[in-house]
């Protein structure tokens, strides 16, 4: 088991570039979400996913699209990069039953 | 609306000093609480929840309904317990997980 993976690792984006960020989990795990994670504001929720084909928005969704076509994946899409999304990002999956979340190592994006 | 406040950033003590970290809560309905740490270089995981009230690496942690708060607790800090820790609660049959802003904890020998 894998668990959850995240890639890349690190990237850097210049203001206005699109990129997607991937996430994966082979736990078959219904619930997935994504949380960014910045010095003196803790892990915010930015998007999330009840199950393939449901997802709702977090805490701080403005910038990020996501879809979730499968189980397994749960890409996070910037459209158009700006210096406010510098951060760290985790993906996160957990089951129906038990509510213990599984993180992703993280990917750092710098937008220069 | 779910909110967790750590009010503390930064926490240093001595080795076999004792530890609490504060959290505290705003839910209306019956949440379910927990602690998650990430040490340097590892990933993000859940140290205990109050569900289960059991201890874990010496921690425990009792959720206080009428003081919403939910502190972790060590009676002797140890050097390997240095690490980030999160607050979190998720609501009853809710779906998400917020997590407070995080307290860095540095154990000094």
């Amino acid at each position: 088991n894998a668990g959850v993976t995240q890639t890349p690792k690190f990237q850097v984006l210049k203001t206005g570039q699109s990129m997607t960020l991937q996430c994966a989990q082979d736990m078959n795990h219904e619930y997935m979400s994504w949380y960014r994670q910045d010095p003196g504001m803790g892990l915010r929720l930015i998007h999330y996913s009840v199950g393939a084909g449901i997802t709702d928005q977090g805490e701080v969704p403005n910038g990020y699209n996501v879809s979730r076509s499968t189980t397994e994946d749960f890409p996070l899409r910037l459209l158009s990069a700006a210096p406010s999304q510098t951060s760290v990002y985790f993906c996160a999956s957990r089951d129906g039953l038990v509510n213990e979340q599984f993180f992703g190592p993280g990917t750092r994006l710098t937008v220069l | 609306a779910q909110r967790v406040t750590q009010p503390e950033k930064l926490l240093s003590v001595f080795k076999g000093a004792p530890v609490e970290l504060k959290c505290n809560y705003s839910y209306s309905g019956s949440p379910e609480l927990f602690w998650y740490v990430q040490y340097s270089r590892q990933r993000l995981q859940l140290l205990l929840r109050h569900i289960s009230r059991e201890s874990i690496k010496g921690f425990t942690a009792d959720l206080n309904k009428g003081e919403t708060s939910f502190h972790l607790k060590k009676p002797f800090a140890q050097e390997e317990d240095s690490a980030m820790y999160y607050c979190a609660l998720s609501g009853s049959g809710a779906q998400k997980l917020v997590f407070g802003q995080g307290t860095r904890l540095t154990i000094n020998p």
